[in-house]
């Protein structure tokens, strides 16, 4: 089945110490997307990939950053990770940028200590 | 601004019950309207959606959504619920300004009771 896969499902970091997290689709999807979701709170968008185009949004902290190495995968780079960066770190993506569905990965729970 | 609002937080409904999840959307122009459903400690599942066309929309696990231009609502339903259906339910409208992403709203916990 097409699907989007995240790794690890869990992670945990220690403050300050640099964590990578991944994601990979099967759908053949020109967007890629990472959201941001803390406890009981909506999706936030961090930034997103259209095709080899980075797009990131205003408010997404220089701390946080991504790479598309090919159309498959794309990765989440947290280079110091705080205490409030604990979060579930969903992956997602559509086939065009034009707002239409979002298929979404199972997430990745990151906990910093 | 583009904006959605689910007003109820949390929801408690009797298994066997019917539902209706509400959310309101402000928008400019005509969105794409998504319901997405969560349960704890997985990513998000699409439901429904609704582009175009039979304002009343079917999507999986029994689920309907019924888009009301004039009340800018988009309001999910359930005739019969099962307790599996227990879980975190978030209305989405797109695109945003910048053409991109979606706009979720706050989302709305459902419980079921026995």
């Amino acid at each position: 089945d097409a699907m989007v896969i995240q790794n690890p499902r869990y992670q945990v970091t220690q403050f300050g110490k640099p964590v990578t997290l991944s994601c990979s689709q099967t759908l053949n999807h020109n967007v890629m997307y990472w959201y941001q979701q803390k406890s009981s709170q909506a999706p936030k968008l961090l930034f997103h990939y259209y095709d080899k185009d980075f797009n990131n949004e205003a408010d997404t902290p220089d701390n946080f950053q991504s790479r598309r190495p090919n159309t498959s995968f794309c990765f989440l780079d947290i280079r110091s990770p705080g205490l409030g960066d604990a979060a579930m770190y969903l992956c997602a993506t559509s086939r065009d940028s034009k707002g239409r569905e979002q298929y979404f990965g199972p997430g990745t729970r990151l906990t910093v200590t | 601004a583009q904006s959605v609002t689910q007003p109820d937080i949390h929801i408690t409904v009797s298994e066997g019950a019917s539902l209706e999840l509400r959310c309101n959307y402000s928008y400019g122009a005509t969105p794409y309207l998504f319901w997405y459903v969560q349960s704890p400690g997985q990513g998000l599942q699409l439901l429904l959606k609704y582009f175009s066309g039979d304002t009343l929309v079917q999507g999986i696990k029994g689920f309907e959504a019924e888009f009301k231009r004039s009340q800018s609502s988009f309001n999910l339903r359930k005739p019969s619920v099962h307790w599996s259906d227990a879980a975190e339910y978030f209305c989405a409208v797109g695109p945003n300004q910048a053409g991109t992403a979606l706009i979720f709203g706050k989302g709305t916990t459902l419980s079921v009771s026995s």
